[in-house]
């Protein structure tokens, strides 16, 4: 079955550091990964998505995740957190062989950015 | 604002009541989805439509609850006889199949809770 894990219910880090929040998945055959990110009492904003093509995927408000297949990951990185950027975060994956594919969640990770 | 939208965006009501939730998707998306999401879980999959037509229903989505897209474009998701069960937010997304590639762009969500 296929599934996504968000190791980390919550991350803390400082202002201006580096930030990365863990995903990884478990499907069969070839998966689109996305990230979306949740405001409170807000809907799913998407962030980024990997298709195909170039590991490294850049996304809104500069994000970045790199998709790494040998180790099933797409961690969501930041080089310089923000306190803007407290939120709760998803990973998801879908599948290319599918049709009109519903998403697959992980738990989420709260981030939280201390100034 | 061009984004999904959703109404109500809360919604409290007595167990054994029925409730209906609309979702505007964005213009010209042919796809339409949607998801259950509770406390501390990411969102699960209910059921989506391509234009008009219901082509996939989760195991989650019991016989109490029916949705619509009478003409491909606006949804309703009804709840029939409402349990403390179906506390939880409901959200819409939708988006533009383009071959095997599309992003799925959520709505703020109806928070419903069942006394």
């Amino acid at each position: 079955a296929q599934s996504v894990a968000q190791p980390e219910d919550q991350v803390n880090v400082a202002e201006g550091n580096p930030l990365t929040v863990k995903c990884t998945y478990s499907v069969s055959g070839n998966p689109y990964l996305f990230w979306y990110v949740q405001y409170p009492n807000r809907g799913l904003q998407f962030l980024l998505k990997y298709i195909t093509g170039d590991n490294l995927v850049k996304g809104s408000y500069g994000f970045e995740a790199e998709f790494n297949k040998s180790q099933t990951s797409f961690h969501l990185k930041k080089p310089s957190a923000l306190v803007s950027d407290s939120a709760l975060y998803f990973c998801a994956v879908s599948l290319t062989n599918q049709a009109g594919t519903a998403l697959i969640f992980g738990k989420g990770t709260t981030l939280s950015v201390s100034s | 604002d061009t984004g999904v939208s959703q109404d109500p965006r809360h919604k409290i009501t007595k167990r054994g009541q029925n409730v209906t939730f609309r979702c505007d998707p964005i213009s010209e998306h042919n796809r339409l989805y949607w998801y259950r999401q509770t406390l501390g879980q990411g969102p699960e999959f209910l059921t989506y439509f391509q234009n008009e037509a219901q082509l996939e229903k989760s195991r989650l989505l019991s016989d109490r609850f029916s949705a619509e897209r009478p003409k491909g474009s606006f949804s309703t998701l009804e709840i029939q006889r409402t349990e403390q069960g179906d506390s939880a937010m409901y959200l819409c997304a939708s988006s533009l199949a383009m071959g095997l590639t599309e992003t799925q762009y959520f709505g703020p969500g109806t928070r419903l809770l069942v006394l």
